[in-house]
């Protein structure tokens, strides 16, 4: 299968710093990625939408000024959690659909990265 | 608007035991649904899903899950319950769309018990 990997696994960071996460597809490109929180013991809830080449949309509760995504390229979406603060702390998880926009396709996620602020 | 419920946050089996984990949706046409898991820091594996081909789909570790219409139902369950089994697990339904969202249950913890 599709392989999307998340980098980096885990970072700790102090209050009021920015971290940066990237996602990448593998081994296809995907214009479509998504992004999601989950918080222990938790499901994962939807971030935002990440969209190649465009602005990403950001789900009703979502700070977009906050959480920067950057889609770049077909193979490379970029979370970063500015002026991060401890209740930021989560598990942030990374999804690729690979296939065309007209036909169904599978999302695949990647393994996820663990952020703990300080 | 799409959701998902699972009954039942947690459920405890025997080594050997059936395994039955519920998941109903809520849709204004039928979904595609999916079962995925999901073991302690670690990302999300797909066990199988339903795209309104056959109604009983078979997937991975021996699992199986039945899409019921009439009962907005897509349950999952296997056989024999395995020690590695134990894992959290999520039911989750998309439009069929191309790239609709995602909409996870609120997820199932599941024990097993040699």
């Amino acid at each position: 299968g599709a392989v999307v990997s998340q980098h980096p696994s885990w970072v700790i960071c102090k209050s009021g710093t920015s971290v940066k996460i990237e996602c990448r597809s593998l081994d296809f490109q995907a214009t479509t990625m998504f992004w999601y929180r989950q918080f222990p013991k938790q499901s994962l809830m939807l971030m935002a939408t990440s969209n190649e080449g465009s602005k990403a949309t950001y789900e009703q509760g979502v700070e977009k000024d906050k959480f920067l995504i950057n889609h770049a390229s077909l193979t490379l979406s970029t979370l970063t959690v500015t002026s991060a603060h401890p209740e930021d702390s989560s598990f942030y998880i990374c999804s690729a659909y690979r296939g065309e926009r007209t036909s169904y396709n599978e999302q695949f996620f990647g393994p996820g990265t663990r952020l703990t602020v300080l | 608007a799409q959701s998902v419920t699972q009954l039942g946050s947690h459920v405890s089996v025997s080594e050997g035991a059936l395994v039955l984990l519920r998941c109903n949706y809520s849709s204004s046409v039928p979904p595609y649904l999916f079962w995925y898991v999901q073991y302690p820091n670690q990302g999300l594996q797909l066990l199988l899903k339903y795209t309104s081909a056959a109604t009983l789909v078979k997937g991975i570790n021996g699992f199986e899950a039945e899409f019921k219409k009439s009962e907005t139902s897509f349950h999952l369950t296997k056989p024999s319950a395995h020690m590695s089994d134990a894992a959290e697990y999520f039911c989750a339904v998309r439009g069929k769309t191309s790239y609709d969202k995602v909409i996870f249950g609120p997820g199932t913890s599941l024990s097993v018990i040699p």
